[in-house]
């Protein structure tokens, strides 16, 4: 059954680094988005992506933040100078043409330190 | 606009016993709703959903859920707890509205089922 991969599942980064988040959506599907949940809190969506462009994004997604889909198949999450309050489960998701349901993966761990 | 208000972010129930999960969603157009579970340290699953037709959706492990439009409600059930139900549950709705396809998420419901 095709899923949504997410790699790394943990990554631990000091503050003020970078990080990229990935994500492989599932190869026929159009429209792709990033959600983040901090610990003990509700799942909060970041940004919608689709034909290369963002559609849709939340105040959380602000300049530090940025998407891309560099290759067809990966989409990436980008974080510029992370900070503590980064720390969360951020998870990727997917949806088809007329779909109406968005598949999720697995999500990954971010730990700022 | 879309929201979800899940009332109690703690259920606490015997094994055998009925679950109910309760889900109130507020949208300017039909609306399609979903429920999933999360288990510790793992992704987001999906347990069902509502998109059209009939009003009583059946999903995986036993759950359902009924869609009342009056009551802006989509409460999440099952008859009898196991202990493997122990969980975060997650309602959500989606209105696609703007043409696109961005699901709102409730704060969650953390199910508790004591033996």
């Amino acid at each position: 059954e095709p899923e949504v991969t997410q790699t790394p599942s943990h990554q631990v980064t000091q503050m003020g680094q970078e990080v990229i988040l990935r994500c492989v959506p599932i190869s026929n599907h159009l429209y792709f988005y990033w959600y983040r949940q901090i610990l003990g809190q509700k799942v909060e969506f970041l940004v919608s992506f689709y034909n290369n462009e963002i559609s849709e994004k939340s105040e959380i997604f602000d300049d530090q933040f940025s998407v891309e889909r560099p290759d067809g198949s990966n989409f990436t999450l980008k974080i510029r100078s992370t900070k503590l309050e980064d720390s969360a489960m951020y998870f990727c998701a997917s949806a088809g043409e007329g779909a109406t349901e968005a598949f999720f993966g697995q999500g990954t761990r971010l730990t700022v330190v | 606009a879309q929201s979800v208000t899940q009332l109690g972010s703690h259920v606490s129930v015997s094994e055998g016993a009925l679950v109910l999960l309760r889900c109130n969603y507020s949208s300017s157009v039909p609306p399609y709703l979903f429920w999933y579970v999360q288990y510790p340290n793992q992704g987001l699953q999906l347990l069902l959903k509502y998109t059209t037709g009939a009003t009583l959706v059946k999903g995986i492990n036993g759950f359902e859920a009924e869609f009342k439009k009056s009551e802006t409600s989509f409460h999440l059930t099952k008859p009898s707890a196991h202990m493997s139900d122990a969980a975060e549950y997650f309602c959500a709705v989606s209105d696609q509205s703007g043409g696109s396809y961005i699901p709102t998420f409730g704060r969650g419901t953390s199910l508790i089922v004591h033996p």
